[in-house]
This record gives C-alpha cells, structure tokens and sequence, in this order.
C-alpha cells in the first residue's frame, strides 16, 4: 500500500528555534500535500494544502509566515514551524494523495506524526 | 458548524461481535466517504472507502454502507478483535476541492 514517510516522529526544542518537519511519499507521486494539526482529543485541523512547485493554500486563521511550506518535488513536502512558541506545541501529520486523485476520488495517506514540544 | 458528525465518542464491544460506528453528514455536495483508524501518536491508518454512486462496499471485516437519502453512513466491523482497539475517523470529500472534512471520531474498545 502507499506508504507516506514523516520525520522527524519528535522534537523537544527551546522556545525561538525553528523547526522543519519532512514528508515524503516513498512509493507514489504526490502534487497534493496536507498539513494537519491535531490537539489532545479534539479531531485533525487542516492547517494547509501543499501544491507541487506552486504556493500553499492555508487554512482560515493559519498563519503563512509563522507556518512556512514547500513542496519542492512530487515526493516531498516540508513545515518549517518558525520562532516556535510553548503554544505551537502540538501533534503534526502530514498527508498525500497520489496524483491521480484530482479529480478521480483517492484516499489520502498519513505519516505518522511528529510531536513537537517547545520549551 | 460540523459537517461530519461523530455522535458517540465511544463504543464497547465484545471480542467476536459486530462493531457499528456511525457517522452524519450535513453538506449534499459530499460524494466520497472514508474510514480511518488511528493508534495513539500515529498518524491514521486507512481503512476503506465509498464513493457516493454505491451504498456498499466491503473489504475483508470491514463494510461501509452508505445511505444518502439520510445523509448517513457506518462502518461495520465482524468479527471484532482487540486489535481493533482504537479511535475511528469518518471523514468526506466533495468534487470540487476533495478537501476532507473529519469527524471527531470514536473510540472503540473490543474487550476479550
């Protein structure tokens, strides 16, 4: 099945750093990335869609420069969580969908997260 | 306002028994369905799909019936095993963006 690679699953980092998190897609071609965050028992929030070689779209009240993303190839797709905050802490998933699935119904593939904890 | 609804956050079910999760959706221009399933600190897994042109499909334990007249579709799951402990996702897509809209979820606990 496909299989969708996230990395890095943890970072405990000072309040200040940035961080950037990689997803890739090991065995399909992805033009369409997503982003999501989830908080303690509460569903995933979709934070933004990530286009191959084309900007995000970003998800009401998601800050662009505070979440900055690149989707450099059909393989790869990077958040980069800058100046992180103790409240940017959170659970992030990414997830892709084979190109195929513009139009044509595709299921999206998940990574398995990374937890971010910012001191 | 939640366009995919989730109304039992969880559900207990005996080890060989069937498993039925609900899920409702409010937005018409919904026409593809999907099941996840997610462990703790994982991210979710899969687990099958409709589109809106059946109102069954089956993989293995696991059948989805869609009713659209009722805007309302399940997940079954027989027969359960513990190893199907976890939190399930209803999530739905539409045409135009194929952006998913995710329930809240429910947890299932198959007890042995």
């Amino acid at each position: 099945g496909a299989v969708v690679s996230q990395h890095p699953s943890r970072v405990i980092c000072k309040s200040g750093t940035s961080v950037k998190i990689e997803c890739r897609s090991l065995d399909f071609q992805a033009t369409t990335m997503f982003w999501y965050r989830q908080f303690p028992k509460q569903s995933l929030m979709l934070m933004a869609t990530s286009n191959e070689g084309s900007k995000a779209t970003y998800e009401q009240g998601v800050e662009k420069d505070k979440f900055l993303i690149n989707h450099a190839s059909l393989t790869l797709s990077t958040l980069t969580v800058t100046s992180a905050h103790p409240e940017d802490s959170s659970f992030y998933i990414c997830s892709a969908r084979d190109s195929e699935g513009t139009t044509i119904a595709q299921p999206q593939h998940f990574g398995d997260g990374t937890r971010l904890s910012i001191l | 306002d939640q366009q995919v609804k989730q109304n039992s956050p969880s559900l207990s079910v005996q080890e060989g028994r069937i498993s039925i999760l609900n899920c409702d959706y409010t937005n018409s221009m919904f026409d593809y369905f999907l099941w996840y399933k997610k462990y703790p600190a994982e991210g979710p897994t899969f687990l099958i799909s409709i589109s809106s042109i059946k109102d069954k499909n089956e993989d293995g334990r696991f059948t989805v019936f869609l009713n659209k007249s009722a805007k309302h579709l399940s997940l079954h799951i027989v027969p359960s095993q513990p190893g199907d402990s976890a939190v399930y996702f209803c999530a739905a897509s539409a045409r135009y963006n194929r952006k998913l809209i995710w329930g809240l979820g429910t947890s299932l606990a198959v007890n042995p």
